[in-house]
Parts: C-alpha cells; structure tokens; sequence
C-alpha cells in the first residue's frame, strides 16, 4: 500500500517569502499531523487536522498555517519565512478516531526547507 | 503539558550486546511510541504501547504506566540497529510530545 507522501523533498527559499508543503496521507487515514525538527529543538508538533478540521496546534506563531482537504490531503503553509525556520518538516497520518483509542502513525519522508 | 525525557542521550555499543533506552513522561497519556529515525530524517514507527510489552523480532518495549515509564530494548544488537531512537508521548488532537532522541551506534 502507498505511504505518506510529501511533497516537495527539499526547498530552498529566501527571507521573507512563504511556502506551501502538501502531504498524502495512507488511504482511509483521516488524522494528518505535522511537526517540525530542528538540531537545536528537536520534534515539535505543530498542527493536527481530521476531517478537514484543525483540531489542535501547537506553540508556534501566526505564520504557520494549514488546512486539510475532504479527500484528507493536507498542506502547510509558512508566511513571511525567517531563517529560523529551516527545519525538516514532516507529517504523520492514523485513523485519528476515538477518544482513549491508541493512535498508530505513519510519518513522511519529510521536507527539508532551507531560508536562506 | 508533557515533558518526555530520555536516557541516554548517546550510546555506542558491540555487536550483540543488550541495549535498553528509557523514557520518562510527566502526564498521564492514552499512548507511548517509540520511533526509530535513520539519516537522511525518515521516521518508522516501531511499537505504540498503552498497557505492559510488545516484542517485534530483536525489539522489546514495555511500559509502566503507574511509574510513567518506558524501555525500548534491543537484543543481539547489530551494526544496521544504529539509528536515533525517539519516544514520544500521547496521540491524537493533542499530537506527540517528543523525547530529544538516543544516538545509537552498534560497532562491528
């Protein structure tokens, strides 16, 4: 079966600019989340999506943004880049039903996004 | 909010020794991951627990959920097991909190 597909790998793009990244999440999945890696922080979650719905975010500023699709694609987007945000950038999909139910996730291969 | 800690940070073993990696969290949680990340970034999913121990191949992983604590073991590690291994805490709406990572190197 196909995995989470992330497009595109890698991206370099200068200050000030924005960026839009997409994910393809496993068919059936509903639930697409995406966090961001960085050397310095590590893995930080940045928004959750199900069902075209955000449903949660996490501690990061106004120029992140997102949305999901009916048929559960989801894209993120980056306003006004600083170079602070070069990072890799994945997405994860699950089921994403129930309260109390354990999720498992399947990540992206990631983007790489270089502010330069 | 969920602070996840692990230990250790770093890790260089022999080919066939035991390894074990454990992780800490702070709250209450529906879930622990333990994932395994290779150069070049991709993440694989390696076990979600919620309750005692899971066994894949040469992986074990188990959890305490009155102590809030998990270990991911590696048996007769091999070279191809060097990798960061991450948990991460909860699921869901509220996404993953994760550990900063263990850099495992299995020398032959």
């Amino acid at each position: 079966k196909a995995g989470v597909t992330q497009t595109p790998r890698y991206l370099i793009k200068t200050r000030g600019q924005q960026v839009t990244l997409s994910c393809s999440p496993i068919s059936g999945h509903r639930s697409v989340s995406w966090y961001q890696q960085t050397p310095g922080q590590g893995l930080q979650f940045l928004f959750e999506y199900f069902s075209e719905t955000q449903r949660n975010k996490g501690n990061f500023p106004g120029r992140f943004s997102g949305r999901q699709f009916s048929n559960s694609r989801s894209e993120m987007n980056v306003s006004t880049l600083e170079l602070g945000d070069s990072a890799l950038y994945l997405c994860a999909s699950s089921w994403g039903t129930g309260v109390g139910l354990d999720y498992g996730y399947t990540f992206g291969s990631g983007t790489r996004l270089t502010v330069v | 909010k969920n602070e996840v800690e692990q230990s250790p940070q770093n890790l260089t073993a022999q080919e066939g020794e035991f390894i074990t990696i454990n992780c800490s969290y702070s709250v209450g949680i529906s879930a622990l991951h333990w994932l395994q990340q290779h150069p070049g970034g991709g993440i694989v999913s390696l076990f979600m627990l919620s309750s005692g121990k899971k066994k894949h191949g040469r992986l074990i992983a188990t959890i305490n959920i009155q102590e809030k604590h998990s270990s991911l073991h590696i048996t007769a590690s091999h070279p191809r097991d060097s990798a960061v291994y991450i948990c991460a805490a909860g699921g869901g709406a509220d996404g993953l909190t994760f550990g900063k990572g263990t850099h495992l190197i299995i020398q032959p």
